[in-house]
């Protein structure tokens, strides 16, 4: 039974520049959510999506976007890269929306970005 | 709002002593608890969760933990440390929107 999945595990993008990041939920998963841990903090919540729309929101500015997809697999979008957004961005996933605070989440191993 | 505070940025323990890593919690509602642990360069896996049934919770790893509603508390224990353990650890708190707020986060090193 395959786990959360995310990719790239690395990347390296300029300022200024645009990043997509991707993610499939654990199988049977309908639920994803978004979150950046930067370098010695804990994770900051993005975002949440269900049924291909976003339920939830973050405090993030607008240069974070996201899609999940009729598989439920989603992406996040970060346009205008600013060097404060190198970080880890985690993506977990849940059987539903109201189901993640009763059974926890399932957590992807991240992708690294680095903004230079 | 729901908040939680780990009162310990870095525990460091002999291998073979308790663990303790101490959460308070901060929720309008009947918050769900969990503890998730981080080891480098890797994703997040849960270690328990509280969900209001039982207040002391068992779970992988020889992990503990006890909700205690009085003191807002939900630290996790461990009898024995083994060198395995030596990872970052988080507390979190959710509520029925799925609203899930984490700790800053907790070193745990262990010593030989």
């Amino acid at each position: 039974d395959a786990g959360v999945t995310q990719s790239p595990t690395h990347l390296i993008k300029t300022r200024g520049q645009q990043v997509t990041l991707r993610c499939s939920p654990k199988s049977g998963h309908d639920t994803v959510s978004w979150y950046q841990q930067a370098l010695g903090q804990g994770p900051q919540f993005i975002f949440q999506y269900y049924e291909e729309e976003e339920r939830q929101r973050g405090n993030f500015p607008d240069r974070f976007s996201g899609h999940q997809f009729p598989n439920y697999s989603s992406e996040l979008n970060v346009n205008a890269l600013l060097l404060g957004d190198s970080a880890l961005y985690l993506c977990a996933s849940s059987l539903s929306w109201d189901r993640g605070h009763l059974d926890g989440y399932t957590f992807g191993s991240g992708t690294r970005l680095t903004v230079v | 709002a729901q908040s939680v505070t780990q009162l310990d940025s870095h525990v460091s323990v002999s291998e073979g002593t308790p663990v303790l890593l101490r959460c308070n919690y901060s929720s309008s509602y009947s918050p769900s608890l969990f503890w998730y642990v981080q080891h480098p360069n890797k994703g997040l896996q849960l270690l328990l969760k509280y969900t209001s049934a039982a207040t002391l919770v068992k779970g992988i790893n020889g992990f503990e933990a006890e909700f205690k509603k009085s003191e807002t508390s939900f630290h996790l224990t461990k009898p024995s440390a083994h060198m395995s353990d030596a990872a970052e650890y988080f507390c979190v708190v959710s509520d029925r929107r799925g609203d899930m707020r984490f700790g800053a986060g907790t070193r745990l090193t262990v010593k030989p």
